[in-house]
């Protein structure tokens, strides 16, 4: 049992790149989150989606973009990479309704935009 | 004022003692407590949840809930070298998808 699987661990941007973090699930979880995590500054949510097809902004939405057209992925899209989207990503899920505060995070991207 | 504050540390103890970790909030509204535990380069882990206030035991870990002084604690006992990691704690609201965590704490446990 995987659980939240992310892809690339790693990765360096140049200024203006565009690039894809895949996120994937395999607990057949409703919920899906993408967070990032900035040093002394906890996790901030960047965008969820309580199932396909649905998407909503979290709290430092700007730059980025997703979609969820299958219940397991939840890709988030950074287009014209900023060196303030130097972060580490993570994207997590969780059950629909009651239990949904519960959160099953992935082992993170660390990204560079340099 | 950030809504969730927590003292970043680093706390650092020796084997054995016992650990206590906090986090004050603003939002009355909160309903959902959660503590996680982080390792270095890894995802957060759920490690404690409590609904409203109250405390909640599970092992060597007991988390408490005090909604009157906006108030959460994590307490650890017979801490080992292996808690050593960073501690989130973390708050939502019912009718809510955001969870609001604090800056996390980071501990240190010595053999």
């Amino acid at each position: 049992n995987a659980g939240v699987t992310q892809t690339p661990k790693f990765r360096i941007l140049k200024i203006g790149q565009s690039m894809t973090l895949q996120c994937t699930q395999d607990m057949n979880h409703n919920y899906m989150y993408w967070y990032r995590q900035d040093p002394g500054m906890g996790l901030k949510l960047i965008y969820y989606s309580v199932g396909a097809g649905i998407t909503d902004k979290g709290e430092v939405p700007n730059g980025y973009n997703v979609s969820r057209s299958t219940t397991e992925d939840f890709p988030l899209r950074l287009e014209l990479a900023a060196p303030s989207q130097t972060s580490v990503y993570f994207c997590a899920s969780s059950y629909g309704g009651e239990g949904w505060e519960k959160l099953f995070f992935g082992s993170g991207t660390q990204l560079s935009v340099l | 004022q950030k809504e969730v504050e927590q003292d970043p540390g680093p706390l650092s103890v020796p084997e054995g003692a016992i650990v206590s970790l906090n986090c004050t909030y603003s939002n009355s509204a909160f309903q959902y407590f959660m503590w996680y535990r982080q390792y270095s380069r890894k995802g957060p882990e759920l490690l404690m949840y409590t609904y409203s206030s109250g405390n909640k035991e599970d092992g060597r870990f007991t988390a408490q809930v005090d909604k009157s002084s906006k108030y959460i604690s994590l307490f650890i006992r017979d801490s080992q070298p292996s808690d050593s990691a960073t501690y989130l704690c973390a708050m939502s609201y019912t009718g809510g998808f955001k969870t609001i965590f604090g800056a996390g704490t980071r501990l240190f446990v010595k053999a």
